[in-house]
């Protein structure tokens, strides 16, 4: 089945410590996203990719990072530098020349 | 003045009843418009598009007012099964979606 799909469902994160998201898609899609929810918020944009080897910042992209060295394939980064590190992480594609998106079934980072 | 405004809710409603909420955007130049449904710790899915002409998809009905900024979605005859945050979604046009934070329907026996 086609699909995205996010790995681990929850992450535990030290002080200190890198941690990284993965978000895989096998729907040939070409724009992936990476999303942060915070409890009764909204989706906030962190970093964006149109195309492979290449990606922009979001809204909130301080203290994190990400690749797109694969089309399907755009893992995250949560660095040090992120100090608040705690929220719902979401991946989402998008087929080129097409609106909806689709998401993964989110990361749960928490702190230790 | 955020992007793309939603009234959080909770928006409290017996089964059967109807009930709307409004999204406001605050860039003239947005483009094209979404309603996606989120349940509780899970990933937002697709509900509808919103088109300039309005649209209904069974018991949803949504409706773009360009000239207020605004769009709208209508639930009728509502089931259990809508509670859950509906969140408002707004293009620019380059494919980079601002998401407003979503209003909470609790739909009660």
């Amino acid at each position: 089945d086609g699909g995205i799909t996010q790995s681990p469902k929850y992450l535990f994160r030290k002080e200190g410590q890198n941690v990284t998201l993965s978000c895989e898609q096998n729907l040939n899609h070409d724009a992936m996203y990476w999303y942060r929810q915070d409890p009764g918020q909204g989706l906030r944009l962190i970093y964006y990719s149109q195309i492979v080897n290449d990606f922009q910042k979001g809204d909130i992209a301080e203290g994190y990072s990400v690749s797109r060295e694969k089309k399907e394939s755009f893992p995250l980064t949560v660095t040090s530098a992120q100090k608040n590190p705690t929220a719902f992480y979401l991946c989402a594609s998008r087929l080129a020349g097409e609106e909806k998106l689709f998401f993964g079934s989110g990361t749960q980072l928490s702190v230790l | 003045r955020k992007e793309v405004e939603q009234d959080p809710g909770p928006f409290n409603v017996p089964e059967g009843a109807t009930v709307a909420f409004n999204c406001t955007y605050s860039n003239s130049a947005s483009q094209s418009f979404f309603w996606y449904r989120q349940d509780c710790r899970k990933e937002p899915k697709l509900l509808m598009s919103v088109y300039s002409s309005g649209n209904e998809d069974g018991r949803f009905t949504a409706q773009l007012n360009r000239a207020s900024q605004y769009i709208s979605l209508l639930i009728r005859d509502s089931k259990l099964s809508d509670s859950a945050t509906y969140l408002c979604v707004v293009n620019l046009g380059s494919y980079i979606p601002t998401f407003g934070r979503g209003t909470s329907l609790i739909v009660h026996p």
